[in-house]
């Protein structure tokens, strides 16, 4: 059965430091997202990307983030600047049209130090 | 009823015993409704959905409930079993995009 797939699964860094987080989707999936989860809180949405084009974000997707499909088979979300409250378990999902149902990958733990 | 930060609603069953997790949400708008299970450090994985033009949906030992009129979404797992414990979230969205997830119930299966 086809999956989402992420890497890496986990990824330390330096408060200021960027990280790009990456993503293959499922193949015949349209549409992308990202959504994260901050220990022990609920799953959050970031940002949903169609047609190489950014179709809704969170208030939370400022700035410092950003995503890109460099090819055709990788979805990225890069945060330029981390910051300890990035630290954070990020979840890319896949879907094949808008109204469908969104697979999750296993998602990148990602801790700011 | 309502967690805050670490404290998730807890569900304790006897393996074998039917389950039932609830769900109320706020949107009236919201169209589409999903059931994720998620095991500690992997992804919510899909378990079932419902539209909004349904009040009902069955799959293999699980069902989920849609009540439109007081914004209540639930699901019954029959024949409970110890690889059910993990925490269930319910998601929900108006015409597709950003999934709204609740804050989750976690449930255990004791032998």
């Amino acid at each position: 059965e086809p999956e989402v797939t992420q890497t890496p699964s986990h990824q330390v860094t330096q408060m200021g430091q960027e990280v790009i987080l990456r993503c293959v989707p499922i193949s015949n999936h349209l549409y992308f997202y990202w959504y994260r989860q901050i220990l022990g809180q609920k799953v959050e949405f970031l940002v949903s990307f169609y047609n190489n084009e950014i179709s809704e974000k969170s208030e939370i997707f400022d700035d410092q983030f950003s995503v890109e499909r460099p090819d055709g088979s990788n979805f990225t979300l890069k945060i330029r600047s981390t910051k300890l409250e990035d630290s954070a378990m990020y979840f890319c999902a896949s879907s094949k049209t808008r109204e469908e149902t969104q697979y999750f990958g296993p998602g990148t733990r990602l801790l700011v130090l | 009823g309502e967690s805050v930060g670490l404290h998730l609603p807890t569900l304790s069953v006897q393996e074998g015993d039917n389950s039932i997790i609830n769900c109320a949400y706020s949107n009236s708008a919201s169209d589409y409704f999903i059931w994720y299970k998620q095991e500690s450090g992997k992804g919510p994985q899909f378990i079932i959905d419902i539209r909004s033009n349904m009040d009902k949906r069955q799959g293999q030992r699980v069902t989920v409930l849609l009540n439109k009129t007081v914004k209540h979404l639930s699901l019954q797992i029959a024949a409970t079993q110890p690889g059910d414990s993990a925490v269930y979230f319910c998601a929900e969205t108006q015409s597709g995009y950003a999934l709204n997830f609740g804050k989750g119930t976690s449930l255990l299966v004791t032998p």
